[in-house]
């Protein structure tokens, strides 16, 4: 079946800091690819998705590419501030099958 | 206000014990899910449902129930809860725009703590 792979966290970095966080996933087809992020005691909200292979997300100067040909979709941010320090999770939906979660990485940014 | 809410925010309850949990939106929304999160393990999808008359079964669905009283209203319960069931549940809502891959718009949260 499908699946999700995400780096451990966490992840501790210093404001302005260069942050990537790996994701790879496993799937038939050509699934969508997005980045959720949770902030503190908070749901789940959208951060950036791409629906095809060589597409760039982008949404807050966050961004992520699909790569087909490496399975994968790394998050990427040129510099981080206090303020993302969340819960970032990478997701896929593959048509006909539901929506497969990794299982988070969690982003401390210290100031 | 929150377009999707939930309620309780936190519950601690003991074993086998019945519990519901609820979930409103105002977002009008047709498609409504049910997930729970566990540490280390993401998201995982309970129930769905894309509209009143539709429910489907994710996952994990065993051990868990569900009712949409409206579209506005989609309850989870736990007729017998057990300790394994203790995680923090989400509520989420997308539009039906024909295909599984829009937004889904999340709750905040209920964190059931089963003793």
């Amino acid at each position: 079946g499908d699946s999700v792979t995400q780096m451990e966290g966490p992840v501790t970095l210093s404001e302005e800091a260069f942050l990537t966080i790996n994701c790879t996933y496993t799937a038939t087809g050509y699934p969508s690819l997005f980045w959720y992020v949770q902030y503190p005691g908070e749901g789940l909200q959208l951060l950036l998705k791409a629906t095809k292979a060589d597409d760039k997300g982008s949404n807050k100067g966050f961004e992520a590419t699909y790569r087909k040909e490496t399975t994968s979709f790394h998050l990427e941010k040129g510099s981080v501030q206090v303020s993302d320090s969340a819960v970032y999770f990478c997701a896929l939906y593959n048509a006909g099958n539901m929506l497969t979660f990794g299982g988070g990485t969690r982003l401390m940014v210290k100031p | 206000d929150a377009d999707v809410t939930q309620t309780p925010r936190n519950r601690i309850t003991k074993t086998g014990k019945r519990i519901m949990l609820e979930c409103s939106q105002t977002k009008g929304h047709d498609r409504m899910y049910w997930y729970r999160q566990d540490p280390g393990l993401g998201l995982r999808l309970i129930y769905y449902s894309f509209d009143v008359k539709d429910i489907n079964k994710g996952e994990i669905s065993d051990g868990y129930s569900v009712s949409r009283q409206a579209q506005a209203k989609f309850s989870l319960s736990l007729e017998s809860a057990i300790p394994n069931q203790t995680a923090l549940y989400f509520c989420a809502t997308s539009d039906p725009s024909g295909s599984f891959t829009d937004t889904q718009y999340f709750g905040p949260g209920t964190r059931l703590t089963v003793l």
